[in-house]
């Protein structure tokens, strides 16, 4: 079935370090979303990528999406203790209108 | 962007009873959803909830167990029936208020005992 896969689960940073999260997917995705969770919190949306090669930018926050379509990446400058969450993409497959949710991954920030 | 509200925000509930959790919005949307989250785990949709039709379940969820209703576009409800330990999670609803933006409710985090 139609899967996206997010890696690493786990990430452990130094406070001003930086951060990246991959998803990947086998199929060609007609969009991607990331999403911010919060401890405790419910997930957040960031940001939309539909372009192929597409680059956003969200102050320290840069986002990809491959040219192929099939994977995208988040990327955090100099991470901040106010960075610690989950960070989730989600894809959507052409003609579908079920978001699928990558598995997260979880960022710690030690100070 | 889309505000949405989530009642209860959390119950404990013995094993044999059900549950129906209400998500309201500020506007209205055409689709609502509603998701499980297990702790630390990523996001499983339930079903998609369509106003005036009945809901798409997701594989492995079925509308005995998970009836939904949705009377109108600011409103749905999520029912968790015969409960059971295993139903303990979080559930959350959630609307697209945007092309391909989805805005999720705080969410209701179950206890089944």
């Amino acid at each position: 079935g139609q899967q996206v896969m997010q890696i690493p689960q786990y990430q452990h940073v130094q406070e001003g370090e930086d951060f990246t999260t991959y998803c990947n997917s086998s199929t060609t995705l007609s969009n991607i979303q990331w999403y911010k969770q919060r401890p405790g919190g419910h997930p957040v949306f960031l940001i939309q990528l539909v372009k192929s090669g597409e680059v956003k930018k969200q102050k320290r926050l840069t986002f990809q999406f491959g040219e192929a379509k099939k994977n995208s990446s988040l990327h955090i400058t100099a991470t901040q203790t106010t960075d610690v969450g989950t960070y989730f993409c989600a894809g959507r497959y052409t003609g579908g209108f079920k978001t699928i949710f990558g598995a997260g991954t979880r960022l710690f920030v030690k100070a | 962007s889309a505000v949405i509200s989530q009642k209860p925000s959390r119950d404990i509930c013995q094993r044999g009873t059900s549950l129906t959790i209400q998500c309201q919005v500020d506007s209205q949307v055409t689709m609502m959803f509603w998701y499980r989250q297990q702790p630390g785990q990523s996001l499983t949709l339930i079903a998609t909830a369509n106003q005036g039709s009945e809901a798409t379940y997701e594989s492995g969820f079925v509308i005995d167990k998970f009836p939904i209703s949705r009377p109108n576009l600011t409103f749905s409800t999520l029912t968790v029936s015969n409960m059971s330990p295993e139903d303990s999670s979080i559930y959350l609803c959630s609307v697209e208020a945007g092309p391909y933006e989805q805005y999720f409710g705080p969410g209701t985090r179950l206890t089944v005992t």
